[in-house]
């Protein structure tokens, strides 16, 4: 079954602790992101990746690292969290010609982290 | 700054009836996609109308596509209790792939 998933689904940690949120993607697709999803502020890209090895800076990259070692991952990494970054996050894929196009984009079913 | 920007932000109405909700962007685009988001969070991918086409038809849902408004509309017809969620509509900076999305719409139905 074609599907991105992320790990862990729900997650409270505490401010400073490392962590990571895991992204994959079974349908070989080049683009990926991040997004959170907060009250309000509605869904905002953090972070995307065009293929292996090229990342860039969305809207709301402070705070946030990634990395594109192989095409079908694409964690997500919070080096010092803050409470801030208390927020629902989405992980999405497609093709890269589908993403420049607007094309439909393949989301994962959300990570919801709570940072105290 | 948003794009796509949803009205009514709140739809509450009876199993049976139908639901509409109207999205409005500020740039050109290609493409204009609807999403809903269930109360668990997931984000499904609804329906994409092209920016050459005016309408388009999915089971009980109907897009309308209007580029000299700049505005969208999703119709869902027949409506059920499941299909209370909240509905978005995103376009996309197409040199980023970027999706923008509304503030989105939250429908309520009642059985």
């Amino acid at each position: 079954e074609a599907q991105v998933t992320q790990n862990p689904r729900y997650l409270i940690t505490v401010t400073g602790k490392k962590l990571t949120v895991t992204c994959s993607q079974n349908m070989n697709h080049e683009y990926m992101s991040w997004y959170r999803q907060d009250p309000g502020l509605g869904l905002r890209q953090i972070y995307y990746s065009m293929n292996v090895e090229v990342t860039d800076k969305g809207d709301v990259p402070e705070g946030y690292k990634v990395s594109r070692k192989e095409k079908r991952n694409f964690p997500l990494i919070l080096e010092s969290p803050s409470p801030n970054q208390t927020s629902l996050y989405f992980c999405a894929s497609s093709r890269l010609q589908q993403a420049a196009q607007g094309d439909t984009q393949y989301f994962g079913p959300g990570t919801r982290l709570t940072v105290l | 700054s948003q794009q796509g920007e949803e009205d009514p932000q709140a739809l509450s109405i009876q199993e049976g009836e139908n639901a509409t909700m109207n999205c409005s962007y500020k740039t050109s685009i290609n493409n204009l996609q609807w999403y809903r988001q269930n109360s668990g969070g997931g984000l499904v991918h609804l329906i994409l109308i092209r920016s050459n086409e005016r309408e388009k038809h999915s089971g009980r849902l109907r897009v309308t596509l209007d580029t000299s408004k700049k505005s969208s509309s999703l119709l869902i017809t027949a409506s059920r209790a499941a299909d209370t969620a909240s509905y978005f509509c995103a376009t996309c900076s197409s040199n980023t792939g970027k999706l923008i999305f509304g503030q989105g719409t939250t429908l309520q139905v009642k059985p």
